[in-house]
Protein backbone atom coordinates (compact mmCIF):
# COMPACT_ATOMS: atom_id res chain seq x y z
CA UNK A 1 0.00 0.00 0.00
CA UNK A 2 1.78 3.46 -1.03
CA UNK A 3 1.90 5.90 2.44
CA UNK A 4 3.30 9.30 2.10
CA UNK A 5 4.27 11.21 5.33
CA UNK A 6 4.99 14.77 5.76
CA UNK A 7 7.62 16.14 7.78
CA UNK A 8 9.17 20.14 9.18
CA UNK A 9 8.88 22.37 11.12
CA UNK A 10 5.08 23.75 12.58
CA UNK A 11 6.44 27.08 12.79
CA UNK A 12 8.45 29.65 10.19
CA UNK A 13 9.50 33.18 10.65
CA UNK A 14 8.27 35.88 7.81
CA UNK A 15 11.16 35.92 4.99
CA UNK A 16 12.34 32.63 5.96
CA UNK A 17 12.37 29.40 3.98
CA UNK A 18 9.86 26.33 4.72
CA UNK A 19 10.96 23.05 3.87
CA UNK A 20 9.03 19.65 3.74
CA UNK A 21 9.72 16.50 3.21
CA UNK A 22 7.25 13.65 2.07
CA UNK A 23 8.86 10.06 3.09
CA UNK A 24 6.97 7.44 0.55
CA UNK A 25 6.85 3.81 1.40
CA UNK A 26 4.99 1.09 -0.39
CA UNK A 27 5.75 2.59 -3.84
CA UNK A 28 9.12 3.98 -5.58
CA UNK A 29 9.25 8.01 -6.53
CA UNK A 30 10.58 7.10 -9.94
CA UNK A 31 7.55 6.13 -10.97
CA UNK A 32 4.44 8.06 -11.10
CA UNK A 33 4.15 12.17 -10.31
CA UNK A 34 4.68 13.60 -6.95
CA UNK A 35 3.05 16.90 -5.69
CA UNK A 36 2.51 19.27 -3.03
CA UNK A 37 -0.78 21.08 -2.81
CA UNK A 38 -1.85 23.05 0.70
CA UNK A 39 -4.83 24.27 1.83
CA UNK A 40 -5.37 27.73 3.21
CA UNK A 41 -7.30 28.22 6.79
CA UNK A 42 -11.24 28.53 5.27
CA UNK A 43 -10.57 25.86 3.14
CA UNK A 44 -9.08 27.23 -0.46
CA UNK A 45 -7.26 24.73 -1.81
CA UNK A 46 -4.40 25.71 -4.01
CA UNK A 47 -1.88 23.18 -6.21
CA UNK A 48 1.69 23.77 -6.13
CA UNK A 49 3.56 21.66 -8.40
CA UNK A 50 5.05 18.18 -8.80
CA UNK A 51 8.28 16.46 -9.31
CA UNK A 52 7.53 13.29 -11.95
CA UNK A 53 9.27 9.71 -11.96
CA UNK A 54 11.94 11.25 -14.50
CA UNK A 55 12.87 14.01 -11.96
CA UNK A 56 10.84 16.82 -14.15
CA UNK A 57 9.37 19.50 -12.29
CA UNK A 58 6.31 21.73 -13.32
CA UNK A 59 4.98 24.67 -10.87
CA UNK A 60 1.92 26.83 -10.09
CA UNK A 61 2.57 30.17 -11.91
CA UNK A 62 1.85 31.94 -8.92
CA UNK A 63 4.56 30.33 -7.03
CA UNK A 64 7.68 29.81 -9.85
CA UNK A 65 9.74 32.08 -8.66
CA UNK A 66 9.91 31.09 -4.69
CA UNK A 67 8.82 26.98 -4.86
CA UNK A 68 11.86 24.48 -5.45
CA UNK A 69 10.98 20.48 -5.97
CA UNK A 70 13.40 17.92 -5.46
CA UNK A 71 13.57 14.22 -4.78
CA UNK A 72 15.85 11.57 -3.04
CA UNK A 73 15.40 8.62 -4.94
CA UNK A 74 17.39 6.37 -2.76
CA UNK A 75 15.41 7.94 0.37
CA UNK A 76 12.51 7.42 -1.65
CA UNK A 77 11.76 10.97 -0.57
CA UNK A 78 10.84 14.15 -2.22
CA UNK A 79 11.02 17.36 -1.01
CA UNK A 80 9.53 20.99 -1.06
CA UNK A 81 11.44 24.31 -0.65
CA UNK A 82 9.08 27.78 -0.77
CA UNK A 83 11.57 30.86 0.00
CA UNK A 84 10.23 34.31 1.30
CA UNK A 85 7.45 33.21 3.19
CA UNK A 86 4.96 35.98 4.71
CA UNK A 87 1.60 35.50 6.85
CA UNK A 88 0.05 34.05 3.80
CA UNK A 89 1.80 31.00 2.96
CA UNK A 90 -0.07 29.40 6.37
CA UNK A 91 -1.92 26.40 5.53
CA UNK A 92 -1.98 22.69 6.06
CA UNK A 93 0.37 20.98 3.62
CA UNK A 94 -0.31 17.68 1.54
CA UNK A 95 1.96 15.61 -0.43
CA UNK A 96 0.07 13.71 -2.62
CA UNK A 97 0.83 11.12 -5.59
CA UNK A 98 -1.05 11.37 -9.23
CA UNK A 99 -0.73 8.70 -12.11
CA UNK A 100 -1.14 11.68 -14.34
CA UNK A 101 0.98 14.80 -14.50
CA UNK A 102 -2.46 16.92 -13.11
CA UNK A 103 -3.87 14.54 -11.21
CA UNK A 104 -5.84 13.04 -10.02
CA UNK A 105 -4.22 12.39 -7.09
CA UNK A 106 -5.09 9.67 -5.37
CA UNK A 107 -2.65 8.78 -2.33
CA UNK A 108 -2.63 11.72 0.26
CA UNK A 109 -0.21 12.04 3.45
CA UNK A 110 -1.50 13.11 6.90
CA UNK A 111 -0.62 17.03 5.88
CA UNK A 112 1.35 18.64 8.12
CA UNK A 113 0.25 22.27 9.19
CA UNK A 114 2.63 25.34 9.02
CA UNK A 115 2.27 28.39 10.65
CA UNK A 116 4.17 31.48 9.21
CA UNK A 117 4.32 34.22 11.95
CA UNK A 118 7.63 35.95 13.91
CA UNK B 1 -6.64 29.88 -13.80
CA UNK B 2 -9.16 28.18 -14.56
CA UNK B 3 -12.11 28.94 -11.74
CA UNK B 4 -14.67 26.29 -9.88
CA UNK B 5 -17.46 27.08 -8.52
CA UNK B 6 -18.88 25.13 -5.89
CA UNK B 7 -21.66 26.19 -3.39
CA UNK B 8 -20.59 26.49 0.04
CA UNK B 9 -23.06 24.23 2.11
CA UNK B 10 -25.38 21.57 2.07
CA UNK B 11 -28.18 19.92 3.99
CA UNK B 12 -29.88 16.75 3.56
CA UNK B 13 -31.51 13.78 5.74
CA UNK B 14 -30.36 10.56 5.55
CA UNK B 15 -31.31 7.92 3.01
CA UNK B 16 -32.14 11.17 0.58
CA UNK B 17 -30.28 11.88 -2.64
CA UNK B 18 -27.75 14.68 -2.73
CA UNK B 19 -25.90 16.50 -5.75
CA UNK B 20 -23.12 18.88 -5.34
CA UNK B 21 -21.66 20.93 -8.48
CA UNK B 22 -19.03 22.39 -9.59
CA UNK B 23 -18.91 24.58 -12.60
CA UNK B 24 -15.65 25.89 -14.19
CA UNK B 25 -14.81 29.05 -15.96
CA UNK B 26 -13.87 27.21 -19.20
CA UNK B 27 -14.27 24.12 -20.25
CA UNK B 28 -11.99 20.88 -18.61
CA UNK B 29 -13.41 18.44 -21.12
CA UNK B 30 -13.69 15.25 -18.49
CA UNK B 31 -10.75 16.15 -16.54
CA UNK B 32 -13.03 16.65 -13.20
CA UNK B 33 -12.19 15.01 -9.77
CA UNK B 34 -14.28 14.80 -6.51
CA UNK B 35 -12.50 14.14 -3.17
CA UNK B 36 -14.05 13.68 0.50
CA UNK B 37 -12.48 15.48 3.05
CA UNK B 38 -13.40 14.68 6.60
CA UNK B 39 -12.14 16.97 9.63
CA UNK B 40 -8.53 16.60 10.73
CA UNK B 41 -7.96 14.29 7.78
CA UNK B 42 -6.56 14.13 4.42
CA UNK B 43 -8.70 14.19 1.11
CA UNK B 44 -9.79 10.92 -0.27
CA UNK B 45 -10.60 10.42 -3.80
CA UNK B 46 -13.87 9.42 -4.95
CA UNK B 47 -14.47 10.35 -8.56
CA UNK B 48 -12.10 10.36 -11.47
CA UNK B 49 -12.50 11.48 -14.83
CA UNK B 50 -15.94 13.23 -14.00
CA UNK B 51 -17.66 9.83 -13.56
CA UNK B 52 -14.75 7.04 -13.09
CA UNK B 53 -15.38 5.32 -9.23
CA UNK B 54 -11.91 4.87 -7.47
CA UNK B 55 -11.70 1.62 -6.12
CA UNK B 56 -13.48 0.89 -2.71
CA UNK B 57 -15.32 3.72 -3.00
CA UNK B 58 -19.21 3.24 -2.42
CA UNK B 59 -21.48 2.65 -5.71
CA UNK B 60 -23.68 5.28 -3.46
CA UNK B 61 -21.32 7.75 -5.15
CA UNK B 62 -21.27 8.96 -8.79
CA UNK B 63 -20.14 11.59 -11.05
CA UNK B 64 -21.33 13.38 -14.06
CA UNK B 65 -20.88 16.14 -16.69
CA UNK B 66 -18.44 17.57 -19.18
CA UNK B 67 -16.99 20.98 -20.49
CA UNK B 68 -17.86 22.85 -17.40
CA UNK B 69 -20.44 21.61 -15.63
CA UNK B 70 -20.09 18.87 -13.18
CA UNK B 71 -22.38 16.74 -10.88
CA UNK B 72 -21.33 14.54 -7.38
CA UNK B 73 -24.36 12.86 -6.49
CA UNK B 74 -24.85 10.67 -2.88
CA UNK B 75 -27.69 8.50 -3.09
CA UNK B 76 -28.64 7.14 -0.87
CA UNK B 77 -26.93 9.96 2.12
CA UNK B 78 -25.32 8.07 5.01
CA UNK B 79 -24.51 9.85 8.18
CA UNK B 80 -20.35 8.92 7.37
CA UNK B 81 -21.20 11.26 4.38
CA UNK B 82 -20.86 14.49 6.62
CA UNK B 83 -17.59 15.71 5.14
CA UNK B 84 -16.33 18.86 2.66
CA UNK B 85 -16.50 17.72 -0.98
CA UNK B 86 -13.80 19.20 -3.34
CA UNK B 87 -13.78 19.45 -7.41
CA UNK B 88 -10.38 19.34 -9.26
CA UNK B 89 -9.29 20.38 -12.64
CA UNK B 90 -6.33 18.78 -14.27
CA UNK B 91 -7.28 20.21 -17.83
CA UNK B 92 -4.80 22.41 -17.16
CA UNK B 93 -2.59 24.12 -14.36
CA UNK B 94 -4.90 22.10 -11.43
CA UNK B 95 -7.26 24.08 -9.39
CA UNK B 96 -9.93 23.52 -6.85
CA UNK B 97 -13.14 24.45 -5.93
CA UNK B 98 -13.72 25.80 -2.60
CA UNK B 99 -15.55 22.98 -1.35
CA UNK B 100 -19.15 22.50 -0.15
CA UNK B 101 -19.98 21.38 3.23
CA UNK B 102 -22.18 18.57 3.63
CA UNK B 103 -24.29 18.58 6.89
CA UNK B 104 -26.98 15.68 7.73
CA UNK B 105 -30.03 17.13 9.31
Amino acid sequence: EVQLQESGPGLVKPSQSLSLTCSVTGYSITSNYWGWIRKFPGNKMEWMGYISYSGSTSYNPSLKSRISITRDTSKNQFFLQLNSVTTEDTATYYCASAYVYYGPYGYWGQGVMVTVSS
Amino acid sequence: DTVLTQSPALAVSPGERVTISCRASESVSTGMHWYQQKPGQQPKLLIYGASNLESGVPARFSGSGSGTDFTLTIDPVEADDTATYFCQQSWNDPTFGGGTKLELK
